[in-house]
Protein backbone atom coordinates (compact mmCIF):
# COMPACT_ATOMS: atom_id res chain seq x y z
CA UNK A 1 0.00 0.00 0.00
CA UNK A 2 1.50 3.57 -0.79
CA UNK A 3 0.83 5.37 2.46
CA UNK A 4 0.48 8.89 2.23
CA UNK A 5 1.44 11.21 5.19
CA UNK A 6 0.48 14.86 5.61
CA UNK A 7 1.84 17.50 7.48
CA UNK A 8 1.35 19.72 9.31
CA UNK A 9 -1.67 18.03 11.06
CA UNK A 10 -2.79 21.84 11.28
CA UNK A 11 -1.75 24.78 9.98
CA UNK A 12 -3.08 28.14 11.47
CA UNK A 13 -2.94 31.28 9.49
CA UNK A 14 -4.09 34.77 8.46
CA UNK A 15 -6.29 35.82 5.38
CA UNK A 16 -3.73 37.20 2.94
CA UNK A 17 -0.72 34.96 4.05
CA UNK A 18 0.54 32.05 1.98
CA UNK A 19 0.72 28.52 3.04
CA UNK A 20 2.46 25.31 2.15
CA UNK A 21 0.83 22.13 2.54
CA UNK A 22 2.93 18.75 1.91
CA UNK A 23 2.32 15.31 1.17
CA UNK A 24 5.01 12.39 1.75
CA UNK A 25 4.32 9.14 -0.09
CA UNK A 26 6.18 5.67 0.83
CA UNK A 27 6.81 4.50 -2.54
CA UNK A 28 7.07 6.17 -5.90
CA UNK A 29 3.86 7.99 -7.18
CA UNK A 30 3.12 6.74 -10.56
CA UNK A 31 3.48 9.33 -13.67
CA UNK A 32 3.11 11.81 -10.57
CA UNK A 33 -0.91 10.75 -10.77
CA UNK A 34 -1.11 12.86 -7.04
CA UNK A 35 -4.10 15.22 -7.05
CA UNK A 36 -5.39 17.73 -3.94
CA UNK A 37 -8.63 18.15 -2.54
CA UNK A 38 -10.46 20.98 -0.60
CA UNK A 39 -13.39 20.01 2.07
CA UNK A 40 -15.79 22.30 4.01
CA UNK A 41 -17.76 21.36 6.92
CA UNK A 42 -20.73 19.60 5.40
CA UNK A 43 -19.60 19.54 2.10
CA UNK A 44 -18.06 17.22 -0.47
CA UNK A 45 -14.77 16.96 -1.26
CA UNK A 46 -13.44 19.53 -4.32
CA UNK A 47 -10.69 18.72 -6.49
CA UNK A 48 -8.06 21.33 -6.47
CA UNK A 49 -5.46 19.67 -8.64
CA UNK A 50 -4.60 16.83 -10.66
CA UNK A 51 -1.58 14.96 -11.84
CA UNK A 52 0.69 16.90 -9.66
CA UNK A 53 0.80 19.97 -11.06
CA UNK A 54 -2.66 20.91 -13.05
CA UNK A 55 -5.35 23.08 -11.73
CA UNK A 56 -8.67 21.57 -12.25
CA UNK A 57 -11.06 23.59 -14.18
CA UNK A 58 -12.26 26.54 -12.07
CA UNK A 59 -9.96 26.57 -9.75
CA UNK A 60 -7.98 30.03 -9.13
CA UNK A 61 -4.09 30.27 -9.42
CA UNK A 62 -3.46 31.15 -6.18
CA UNK A 63 -3.27 27.22 -5.88
CA UNK A 64 -0.47 25.61 -7.23
CA UNK A 65 0.64 21.93 -6.88
CA UNK A 66 4.40 20.98 -7.40
CA UNK A 67 6.50 17.75 -6.35
CA UNK A 68 7.53 14.67 -8.02
CA UNK A 69 8.46 10.94 -7.08
CA UNK A 70 7.71 10.67 -3.59
CA UNK A 71 7.04 14.48 -2.27
CA UNK A 72 4.67 16.72 -2.98
CA UNK A 73 3.32 20.83 -2.32
CA UNK A 74 0.18 22.60 -2.44
CA UNK A 75 0.63 26.34 -2.31
CA UNK A 76 -1.71 28.62 -1.27
CA UNK A 77 -0.39 31.93 -1.96
CA UNK A 78 -2.62 34.33 -0.47
CA UNK A 79 -5.14 32.78 1.98
CA UNK A 80 -8.85 34.02 1.16
CA UNK A 81 -11.73 33.68 3.63
CA UNK A 82 -13.25 30.70 1.67
CA UNK A 83 -9.55 29.02 1.78
CA UNK A 84 -10.14 27.73 5.36
CA UNK A 85 -11.02 23.86 4.97
CA UNK A 86 -9.45 20.73 5.35
CA UNK A 87 -6.88 19.42 2.22
CA UNK A 88 -6.20 16.02 1.49
CA UNK A 89 -3.95 14.42 -1.04
CA UNK A 90 -4.65 11.39 -3.41
CA UNK A 91 -2.45 8.52 -5.36
CA UNK A 92 -3.51 6.47 -7.74
CA UNK A 93 -1.57 3.09 -8.63
CA UNK A 94 -0.58 0.24 -6.29
CA UNK A 95 -3.01 -1.70 -4.11
CA UNK A 96 -4.96 -0.39 -3.29
CA UNK A 97 -5.62 1.46 -6.06
CA UNK A 98 -6.25 5.10 -4.55
CA UNK A 99 -5.09 6.12 -0.90
CA UNK A 100 -5.70 9.42 0.60
CA UNK A 101 -3.37 11.23 3.24
CA UNK A 102 -5.40 12.24 6.85
CA UNK A 103 -5.11 15.88 5.81
CA UNK A 104 -4.17 19.09 6.79
CA UNK A 105 -6.87 21.31 9.03
CA UNK A 106 -6.36 25.23 7.78
CA UNK A 107 -7.90 27.65 10.82
CA UNK A 108 -8.07 31.06 10.64
CA UNK A 109 -5.56 32.71 13.08
CA UNK B 1 -23.19 20.53 -15.41
CA UNK B 2 -23.09 17.07 -14.49
CA UNK B 3 -24.66 16.20 -10.91
CA UNK B 4 -24.67 13.29 -9.02
CA UNK B 5 -27.22 12.15 -6.12
CA UNK B 6 -26.73 9.42 -4.18
CA UNK B 7 -30.15 7.21 -2.63
CA UNK B 8 -30.86 4.62 -0.22
CA UNK B 9 -31.53 4.03 3.49
CA UNK B 10 -29.74 6.15 6.19
CA UNK B 11 -30.11 2.83 8.34
CA UNK B 12 -29.16 -0.40 8.35
CA UNK B 13 -28.70 -3.15 10.74
CA UNK B 14 -25.70 -4.89 11.58
CA UNK B 15 -25.01 -7.92 9.29
CA UNK B 16 -27.36 -6.79 6.71
CA UNK B 17 -26.83 -5.07 2.75
CA UNK B 18 -26.14 -1.61 2.32
CA UNK B 19 -27.41 -0.38 -0.90
CA UNK B 20 -27.22 2.53 -2.52
CA UNK B 21 -28.07 4.04 -5.98
CA UNK B 22 -26.35 7.09 -7.65
CA UNK B 23 -28.56 9.08 -10.42
CA UNK B 24 -26.66 10.85 -12.55
CA UNK B 25 -28.01 13.85 -14.30
CA UNK B 26 -27.03 16.36 -17.13
CA UNK B 27 -24.41 14.73 -18.82
CA UNK B 28 -23.43 10.82 -20.29
CA UNK B 29 -22.47 8.45 -18.06
CA UNK B 30 -19.81 7.32 -20.94
CA UNK B 31 -17.00 7.75 -21.47
CA UNK B 32 -16.39 7.87 -17.12
CA UNK B 33 -15.18 6.35 -14.48
CA UNK B 34 -17.67 5.67 -11.69
CA UNK B 35 -16.30 5.29 -7.72
CA UNK B 36 -17.97 5.27 -4.21
CA UNK B 37 -15.47 6.67 -1.49
CA UNK B 38 -16.74 6.96 2.02
CA UNK B 39 -15.93 8.84 4.96
CA UNK B 40 -16.77 7.46 8.42
CA UNK B 41 -17.84 10.86 10.97
CA UNK B 42 -14.73 13.08 11.43
CA UNK B 43 -12.53 10.78 9.61
CA UNK B 44 -10.79 10.48 6.09
CA UNK B 45 -11.67 9.68 3.05
CA UNK B 46 -11.91 5.72 1.66
CA UNK B 47 -11.78 4.64 -1.38
CA UNK B 48 -14.34 1.47 -1.98
CA UNK B 49 -14.07 0.64 -5.63
CA UNK B 50 -14.69 1.76 -9.43
CA UNK B 51 -15.70 0.86 -12.78
CA UNK B 52 -15.75 1.81 -16.12
CA UNK B 53 -18.82 2.88 -17.99
CA UNK B 54 -18.52 -0.22 -19.66
CA UNK B 55 -18.64 -2.21 -16.84
CA UNK B 56 -15.29 -3.46 -15.39
CA UNK B 57 -14.44 -2.67 -11.87
CA UNK B 58 -12.12 -2.53 -9.34
CA UNK B 59 -12.53 -2.61 -5.84
CA UNK B 60 -10.35 -2.06 -2.45
CA UNK B 61 -9.03 -5.13 -1.53
CA UNK B 62 -9.92 -4.42 2.26
CA UNK B 63 -13.42 -4.24 1.24
CA UNK B 64 -13.71 -6.71 -2.57
CA UNK B 65 -15.20 -8.99 -0.67
CA UNK B 66 -18.46 -7.28 0.89
CA UNK B 67 -18.50 -4.70 -1.78
CA UNK B 68 -19.92 -4.70 -5.27
CA UNK B 69 -20.32 -2.64 -7.82
CA UNK B 70 -23.06 -2.31 -11.08
CA UNK B 71 -24.41 0.63 -13.56
CA UNK B 72 -27.57 0.52 -15.60
CA UNK B 73 -26.44 3.25 -18.48
CA UNK B 74 -29.74 3.18 -19.80
CA UNK B 75 -31.17 4.69 -16.12
CA UNK B 76 -27.86 6.82 -16.25
CA UNK B 77 -27.24 5.00 -12.60
CA UNK B 78 -24.58 3.17 -10.76
CA UNK B 79 -25.28 1.40 -7.60
CA UNK B 80 -23.48 0.34 -4.13
CA UNK B 81 -24.22 -2.42 -1.71
CA UNK B 82 -22.34 -3.75 0.81
CA UNK B 83 -22.99 -6.77 2.87
CA UNK B 84 -22.48 -7.81 6.23
CA UNK B 85 -21.92 -4.48 7.14
CA UNK B 86 -20.87 -3.77 10.58
CA UNK B 87 -20.66 -0.42 12.98
CA UNK B 88 -17.01 0.18 11.20
CA UNK B 89 -19.19 1.02 8.11
CA UNK B 90 -20.90 3.94 9.20
CA UNK B 91 -20.00 6.88 7.22
CA UNK B 92 -21.21 9.53 4.82
CA UNK B 93 -20.69 7.47 1.45
CA UNK B 94 -20.19 9.68 -1.74
CA UNK B 95 -20.41 8.65 -5.72
CA UNK B 96 -17.91 10.29 -7.26
CA UNK B 97 -17.16 10.83 -11.30
CA UNK B 98 -13.58 10.43 -12.99
CA UNK B 99 -12.66 12.35 -15.88
CA UNK B 100 -9.25 10.45 -15.78
CA UNK B 101 -8.85 7.35 -14.43
CA UNK B 102 -7.03 8.43 -11.63
CA UNK B 103 -8.67 10.90 -9.68
CA UNK B 104 -12.17 12.19 -8.92
CA UNK B 105 -13.70 15.35 -10.65
CA UNK B 106 -17.65 15.52 -10.20
CA UNK B 107 -18.75 14.50 -6.37
CA UNK B 108 -22.33 13.59 -5.51
CA UNK B 109 -23.17 15.60 -1.50
CA UNK B 110 -22.63 12.39 0.33
CA UNK B 111 -25.30 10.58 1.85
CA UNK B 112 -24.83 9.30 5.73
CA UNK B 113 -25.46 5.59 6.21
CA UNK B 114 -25.86 4.53 10.17
CA UNK B 115 -25.13 1.17 10.79
CA UNK B 116 -27.19 0.52 14.06
CA UNK B 117 -29.63 -2.24 15.94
Amino acid sequence: ENVLTQSPDTLSLSPGEGATLSCRASHTITSNYLAWYQQKPGQAPRLLIYEATNRATGIPDRFTGSGSGTDFTLTISRLEPEDFAVYYCQQYGGSPLFTFGPGTRVDIK
Amino acid sequence: QVQLQESGPGLVKPSETLSLTCTVSGGSMSPYYWSWLRQPPGKGLEWIAYMFYSGSTIANPALERRATISVDTSENQFSLRLSSVAAADTAVYYCVRGTRHVDFDYWGHGTLVTVSS
